[in-house]
């Protein structure tokens, strides 16, 4: 069964960088072959699409976040990435990493990550 | 930005009821790029629905999709106790992609 898994820090201190990993394992999925998504849910809040990442590095991410977000991929690894800089309080949130394949049809379990001092 | 509003906000029904969830976009919404996940507490998402109207894989066939433009519509026949959670739209026929608020399926 294709599964993803989110990785970093619990805890970010404000206006510091929030960085995130996703790390993709199949059997016999092709890493290459997908789109790769980011979402997170902020506490009390619904389900935000923060950005996509394309083998080649083409990326496209949520206006709304102001051109803090970067994503990167490394398909030799099979992961990709989230850069997201000068967080508050506002980022606080569960990040989710997402397959998409018609539909975001696989999903990472979430990681939680606070920014707080 | 395409908004996405569900309604209603709450459905209480009883196992083997019908329920109908609707999703309206504040634009029209291309080639029916709309799909609908449910979300059972402390989960991840979990893809029902694409394309407005086909199943994803592994889904049974009491989930059906419909609608086009505007308006969307997810029904879902013959409730299963496992039918009672979140359920979510999101529309990718432009960037930035977006999900609806949720129509929170319980037991009555």
């Amino acid at each position: 069964q294709d599964q993803l898994q989110e990785s970093g820090p619990g805890l970010v201190k404000p206006s510091e960088t929030l960085s995130l990993t996703c790390t993709y394992s199949s059997h016999g999925g092709y890493f290459t072959r997908y789109a790769w998504h980011w979402i997170r849910q902020s506490p009390g809040k619904g389900l935000e699409w923060i950005g996509i990442v394309l083998i080649g590095g083409v990326t496209n991410d949520n206006p709304s976040l102001n051109g803090r977000a970067s994503m990167s991929i490394d398909s030799t690894k099979n992961q990709f990435s989230l850069r997201l800089k000068d967080v508050t309080a506002a980022d606080t949130a569960v990040y989710y990493c997402a397959r998409w394949n018609n539909g975001l049809d696989v999903w990472g379990p979430g990681t939680t990550v606070t920014v707080s001092s | 930005e395409i908004v996405l509003t569900q309604s209603p906000g709450t459905l209480s029904l009883s196992p083997g009821d019908r329920a109908t969830l609707s999703c309206r976009a504040t634009q029209r919404i291309n080639s029916n790029y709309l799909a609908w996940y449910q979300r059972q507490p402390g989960q991840a998402p979990r893809l029902l629905i694409y394309g407005a109207s086909n199943r994803a894989s592994g889904v049974p066939d009491r989930f059906s999709g419909s609608g086009s433009g505007t308006d969307f519509t997810l029904t879902i026949n013959r409730l299963e106790p496992e039918d009672f959670a979140l359920y979510y739209c999101q529309q990718y026929s432009d960037t930035p992609w977006t999900f609806g608020q949720g129509t929170k399926v319980e037991v009555k």
